[in-house]
């Protein structure tokens, strides 16, 4: 799978939308972009994915760049639960069933 | 509806002894997966079952550690002799199709001392 590049940290005021970037040069076609989240002390929570068209859902929004090489989730109106680490992933399924990579993520914190 | 269940929540056990965890997934999810995280640290995959194919075992960091799925269903982890490095939360995940958002139970946690 490829690998993703995603900032450390990043904090976000309540209420405001939460931009998190993620870069994934090296893509390949039949990748997928997944994000996940994971609230401390919880197993990881789906988010969204998307494979080049914009994704949105009751959660999040997904905007993938024309070239695939990078992404933004947005979370719209953000709220203190959504404090936890965020995860950008690129899977393919097939040969790499199940095999979720996941990196380090981004710990956003939400502060009022 | 249920979500997937692990159990127990925490274990904690001697060096050397060897421990099962349990991972009840979504009724009809036909994909389980394992996956550990240690302290500060992302999640590591372990093993993935599908259906009723060869589980995908590349994950596993040692051969003390085993999984099986029984019946498509219940899926037990297996870490046999623990060492203290087995420390960690082993989460289990399931899913319908591999393309399919993975569903993660609370997880375990393990504390070998």
């Amino acid at each position: 799978d490829a690998k993703t590049t995603q900032p450390t940290s990043m904090d976000c005021a309540e209420g405001r939308a939460a931009n998190l970037p993620c870069n994934h040069s090296t893509i390949s076609g039949n990748e997928y972009v997944y994000w996940y989240r994971q609230i401390h002390s919880q197993g990881p929570q789906y988010i969204i994915h998307g494979l080049k068209n914009n994704e949105t859902n009751e959660m999040a929004s997904l905007i993938i760049t024309e070239d695939r090489k990078s992404s933004t989730l947005i979370l719209p109106h953000a709220t203190l639960r959504d404090t936890a680490v965020y995860y950008c992933i690129v899977y393919a399924g097939g040969t790499s069933y199940g095999k979720l990579t996941f990196g380090q993520g981004t710990i956003l914190t939400v502060h009022p | 509806g249920a979500g997937v269940s692990q159990s127990p929540s925490n274990k904690v056990t001697e060096k050397g002894k060897d421990v099962e965890l349990r991972c009840d997934p979504i009724s009809g999810h036909t994909a389980l997966y394992w996956y550990r995280q240690s302290l500060g640290q992302g999640l590591e995959f372990l093993i993935y079952f599908q259906g009723n194919s060869a589980p995908d075992k590349s994950g596993l960091p040692s051969d003390r550690f085993s999984a099986e799925r029984t019946g498509g269903s219940v899926s037990t982890l297996t870490i046999q002799r623990t060492q203290q490095e087995d420390s960690a939360v082993y989460l289990c995940a399931s899913s319908y199709g591999t393309l399919n958002e993975q569903f993660f139970g609370p997880g375990t946690r393990l504390t070998v001392l």
